[in-house]
C-alpha cells in the first residue's frame, strides 16, 4: 500500500499546454509538499500546505497553482508550459513534527517539447 | 552563499572501503539535520536524522557541529547497493516548515 502516491509517473506535453500532477498520501500526515528537481539534481521546495492551508509558497511563477481539497491530498496544476518547467516534480508529507523529516511520492517526470 | 553546501563528487570507492561525506549549512537557526538516500530515478529516502551528540545506525555513523556548522556522515565497509547519491538536509524550524537539501553527493562502489 504506496504511502504518498503521485500521477502520472511521466508526462510529456507540449509547450502551452495545462496539466495537472495529482498526490495522495495515507499515512495520515498533516503537512504536504510540492518540490522540483532541475536538471542538476537540486531539489527545491514550492509549495506547503498543513491541513488544506498554504504555509509555503515560494517563489513559483504563478503558472503553478496548488489545490489541496483535503489533507490527504495536494495537487499541482501548470498553465501554459513552458521548457523550463521541464523536471521531476516530487510529491512529500510530513507529520507537523518535522524531525521525522518527509516521505516522499515516487515523482512525476514532466518533460515540455 | 547556497544554503546547504555538498561536494558533489563522484566518490569512486572499492567494496569494503569507508567513505565520509561532508555537508555545511549557511544558517545558524537550522534546527533539524538529515541524510537522504537518492537512488537513480528514484525518489529521496530518509537514511538518517543527526543529533548534536552523533549517531550511528549500523555501518552509517553521523555527526554534527553546531558551532562549524557542519555535518557529516561517514560509511564503513562499503556495499555494492551503498551507490546512490547522499543529500545532506537542514531545517529552520522543527514545525511544518520546509527542508532545504543540498546538491547531493554522488557515490559509486564498485567491485
Amino acid at each position: 500500500d504506496t504511502a504518498v502516491s503521485q500521477t502520472p509517473k511521466y508526462l510529456v506535453t507540449q509547450m502551452g499546454n495545462d496539466k495537472s500532477i495529482k498526490c495522495e498520501q495515507n499515512l495520515g500526515h498533516d503537512t504536504m509538499y510540492w518540490y522540483k528537481q532541475d536538471s542538476k539534481k537540486f531539489l527545491k521546495i514550492m509549495f506547503s500546505y498543513n491541513n488544506k492551508e498554504l504555509i509555503i509558497n515560494e517563489t513559483v511563477p504563478n503558472r503553478f497553482s496548488p489545490k489541496s481539497p483535503d489533507k490527504a491530498h495536494l495537487n499541482l496544476h501548470i498553465n501554459s508550459l513552458e521548457l523550463g518547467d521541464s523536471a521531476v516534480y516530487f510529491c512529500a508529507s510530513s507529520q507537523t513534527d518535522l524531525n521525522y523529516g518527509y516521505t516522499f511520492g515516487s515523482g512525476t517526470r514532466l518533460t515540455v517539447v | 552563499r547556497k544554503e546547504v553546501e555538498q561536494d558533489p563528487g563522484p566518490f569512486n570507492v572499492p567494496e569494503g572501503a569507508t567513505v565520509a561525506f561532508n555537508c555545511t549549512y549557511s544558517n545558524s537557526a537550522s534546527q533539524s539535520f538529515f541524510w537522504y538516500r537518492q537512488d537513480c530515478r528514484k525518489e529521496p529516502k530518509l537514511l538518517m536524522s543527526v543529533y548534536s551528540s552523533g549517531n550511528e545506525d549500523g555501518r552509517f555513523t553521523a555527526q554534527l557541529n553546531r558551532a562549524s556548522q557542519y555535518i557529516s556522515l561517514l560509511i564503513r565497509d562499503s556495499k555494492l547497493s551503498d551507490s546512490a547519491t547522499y543529500l545532506c538536509v537542514v531545517t529552520q524550524g522543527t514545525s511544518y516548515g520546509k527542508l532545504t537539501f543540498g546538491q547531493g553527493t554522488i557515490l559509486t562502489v564498485h567491485p
